[in-house]
Order: C-alpha cells, then structure tokens, then sequence
C-alpha cells in the first residue's frame, strides 16, 4: 500500500540555523509534492508545490528538492526564526488516478529556539 | 483569498447525539473533503466530494455521512456521535490546476 513518511515527529534547532526536513514515500508515482504548515488548534496552511519533473524550488527562505528516484523530498527553512516553529506535512498529489485526493505525511514539528 | 468556513471551533456534544458540521467555501471549486486530525495519527481522510451529490468514501467513513445539495457547502453528518469520534475535525476544499488544498480553521468536537 501507498506510504508517507516524515522523518521525525520532532525537530529543534537554534535561530539562524537551516531547518531540514524530510519526507519519503513508497508505493506510488506521484505528479507532485505538497509542503503545508500547520499552528496548532488550526488547520494546515499550503505553502508550496514541487513537481515530478523539477529538482528544486524556492519560495523566500523555504527550497523543497524532489528527488523520484529516492522517492524523497527535502523541506529547508533557511535562517530560520521562533516565528517558524510549526507542524510541517508533506503530501502527494496526482499519479495514475488523479482524483484531487492527497495522501498526507504525519508532520514533523519544528521547534525554533532563540 | 480563498476562504474556507466551518460552522463551529468548538462543539460538544452527548453520546447518540446525531451532529452537524458544515463547510462552506468561496471558490466555486469543485472538490471537497473532510478529515479528522488525532495525535499520532495525523490526517485521516473521511469523505470527499468532486461535485454536487457527488460524494466518495475515504479511509475512514464509518460511522459518519456526509451532503453536498450545493456546490459551495459539505456537510458531515455524525448519526449517532460515540466518545470515539471525539476529534478536531478540518474540512478542504481543492485548487487548481495542482489539488493544493485550502483548510478551514477546524472543529474540534468532544463527545461525552
């Protein structure tokens, strides 16, 4: 059966540092991969999308590589902040039957420290 | 920007109540789905809809319903709510072109 995984359930790092994060799945082809932050008591926020066929995207401070050989995507928050302490999911979208549906990895939570 | 309501944050209600959460979004989009969020158990989904009376069971749609007369709002129907489905409960509703999802703020229901 199709699988998600996030590496970590929890993850600490000091202020300045780049946060890494990562996200590997089996079973599925998928068209391309979602990043959402969620705070908690709410719900998850989309921040953005790789596709099968890009090695790399940057949005500001976040870069997502999606590597489908691996099967791996890799989350980085540069020069992070206490502002980015969050429950990070990854999730899969598309493949051979593209019904809108995701599969959702279980987060990793982000814990920035000043 | 793409707005995506449920009726409550919070809700509590009694063992056997039947239970009415409501999701309503502004983007004439046709896909929806509503998921429960438990720790440790991460996003699980419950049902979807890719259009009017249209609807699709997900991983866990025991004991709950769901109703979509509009294109702008899902229902999730609890018939007879049991302390197990006690939860924060997130509805989405589907982007284009790439299935981005945009969450309502969540409901989180105790049942006692």
């Amino acid at each position: 059966s199709q699988k998600i995984e996030q590496n970590s359930e929890a993850l600490n790092i000091q202020e300045g540092k780049t946060a890494t994060l990562t996200c590997n799945y089996t079973n599925y082809s998928p068209a391309y991969l979602q990043w959402y932050r969620q705070d908690p008591g709410r719900g998850p926020v989309f921040l953005l999308l790789i596709r099968e066929n890009e090695k790399e995207k940057r949005k500001e401070r976040l870069k997502v590589t999606f590597d489908t050989t691996l099967k791996q995507s890799l989350f980085h928050i540069t020069a992070s902040q206490p502002a980015d302490s969050a429950t990070y999911l990854c999730a899969l979208a598309g493949g051979s039957s593209n019904t809108g549906k995701l599969i959702f990895g279980q987060g990793t939570t982000l814990q920035v420290k000043p | 920007d793409v707005k995506v309501t449920q009726s409550s944050r919070y809700l509590v209600k009694r063992t056997g109540e039947k239970v009415f959460l409501e999701c309503v979004q502004d983007m004439d989009h046709e896909n929806m789905f509503w998921y429960r969020q438990d720790p440790g158990l991460g996003l699980r989904l419950i049902y979807f809809s890719y259009d009017v009376k249209m609807k699709e069971k997900g991983d866990i749609p025991e004991g709950y319903s769901v109703s979509r007369e509009k294109k702008e709002r899902f229902s999730l129907i609890l018939e007879s709510a049991s302390t197990n489905q006690t939860s924060m409960y997130l509805c989405a509703m589907g982007g284009r072109p790439h299935n981005e999802q945009f969450f309502g703020p969540g409901t989180r229901l105790t049942v006692l």
